[in-house]
């Protein structure tokens, strides 16, 4: 089962700042956030990580509360290129870890 | 970033063939990789570990007799997906971590669709 809950769809228009929040109430101490971003008929691409508190790259921002039990994935000024499903995880730190993939969020912008 | 190369990325095939997917670590060495399959309006589904020298881990209800992983080498594993049935039609994705200091940050190749007639 997924440890992450997320909305499954969400409408935006061009221009807007989306954000998605994502659940992970039962986060263990050495778990990480990470953010997917999947376009049709396309591997998942990598857009952002975090632990704690603020976490920005050139793509979007990563909000974490202190209690890390859920996340906002920001994504400032959205374009009709950002229309994808957006994945969130938490997960350990090793690299021979597997992940498990939830619903995601199917985001729609709208011209 | 780290890049994964999936081949081929469209196959078609007769019912009762067999299909090999390959996937590529083209600038990083993994001892790990993953396999995932993906339905239409679904989510990634793990399938199996591949482990370079050993075993694949499959996940329950996964038939290691039906896909079979090999990972021979530190960048290269492959999946068969043997007798291939309609059923097994789906979209397939590979993914690999280039380790120390990625956090499990996973890089995934671009998918195969099988379609099996």
């Amino acid at each position: 089962l997924a440890k992450t809950t997320q909305p499954i769809s969400m409408d935006s228009y061009e221009g807007q700042e989306v954000n998605i929040t994502c659940s992970h109430n039962n986060i263990a101490t050495n778990d990480y956030i990470t953010w997917y971003q999947q376009f049709p008929s396309q591997g998942p691409r990598f857009i952002i990580q975090g632990y704690k508190t603020k976490v920005t790259n050139e793509v979007a921002s990563l909000f974490i509360p202190a209690d890390r039990k859920s996340s906002t994935l920001s994504l400032p000024r959205v374009s009709l290129s950002d229309t994808a499903v957006y994945y969130c995880l938490s997960h350990g730190s090793s690299n021979t870890g597997k992940l498990i993939f939830g619903q995601g969020t199917t985001l729609q912008v709208k011209p | 970033g780290a890049v994964v190369s999936q081949h081929p990325s469209r196959v078609i095939c007769k019912s009762g063939t067999s299909v090999k997917i390959e996937c590529r670590s083209l600038d990083f060495q993994a001892t790990t990789m993953f396999w995932y399959r993906q339905f239409p309006k679904q989510s990634l589904m793990l399938m199996a570990t591949s482990n370079e020298g050993s075993k694949a881990t499959y996940e329950q209800g996964v038939e290691k007799d039906k896909f079979l992983i090999n990972h021979a080498s530190l960048t290269l594993s492959t999946l068969t997906v043997t007798s291939a049935h309609p059923e097994d039609s789906s979209f397939y994705i590979c993914s690999a971590n280039p380790g120390w200091g990625h956090k499990n940050i996973q890089y995934f190749g671009a998918g195969t669709r099988l379609s099996v007639l």
